[in-house]
């Protein structure tokens, strides 16, 4: 059992520049969410999704787009990478009932230069 | 009224101490209050979690303080251990609205000394 899987770890971008953050989860979570965390800042979150192919918007969407074609998977895009993208991300998952706990995968480090 | 506003932002507690983090909300319709434990490189684990109709829960030595009339919440770390090091987010969870999105305060890093 996985748990909340992301990839790559590490990852260093050019300006202007596009990638893919790959989460993946395989405990069956219906909610996944994506969170960036800065110093002294708390995680704020990016995009969540309720289950495959319902997505939206969390606090800070810009720059960002996400897809959920499978229950598993939760891709985050950046397109036109920018220096304000360098930041730890976080993928979590959870199941939709009431207090259930939320999973956190491992985090990606970003730096845009 | 969606933050969740956390204090202090670092503290330094020797071995055997008690480590108090607070934190403190505008939005009465929070429904669960939960603590996560981060360190270095990892992500946030669930650490301990309260209710809004609960004064008090405890789970070994992490105890949580919950004050409703004053929507204010607090952690306490009895006899604190260098492994406790981490990073502390307080967090807040509306389950009628945003669906059940969790809303983190900023943050506490401690650092126990030996």
């Amino acid at each position: 059992n996985a748990g909340v899987t992301q990839t790559p770890k590490f990852r260093i971008l050019k300006i202007g520049q596009s990638m893919t953050l790959q989460c993946t989860q395989d405990m069956n979570h219906n909610y996944m969410y994506w969170y960036r965390q800065d110093p002294g800042m708390g995680l704020k979150l990016i995009y969540y999704s309720v289950g495959a192919g319902i997505t939206d918007k969390g606090e800070v969407p810009n720059g960002y787009n996400v897809s959920r074609s499978t229950t598993e998977d939760f891709p985050l895009r950046l397109e036109l990478a920018a220096p304000s993208q360098t930041s730890v991300y976080f993928c979590a998952s959870r199941f939709g009932g009431a207090r259930a706990e939320a999973f956190f995968g491992q985090g990606t480090r970003l730096t845009v230069v | 009224q969606q933050q969740v506003k956390q204090s202090p932002q670092s503290l330094i507690v020797q071995k055997g101490g008690i480590s108090i983090i607070n934190c403190a909300y505008e939005n009465t319709a929070f429904d669960y209050f939960p603590w996560y434990q981060q360190f270095p490189g990892k992500g946030p684990a669930l650490l301990i979690a309260i209710r809004p109709d609960v004064s008090e829960k405890k789970e070994g030595r992490f105890t949580i303080s919950f004050n409703k009339s004053a929507k204010q919440f607090s952690l306490h770390i009895m006899d604190s251990q260098p492994g406790d090091s981490a990073t502390y987010f307080c967090a807040a969870v509306n389950h009628g609205g945003s669906q059940g999105n969790l809303i983190f305060g900023k943050g506490t890093k401690l650092s126990v000394k030996p």
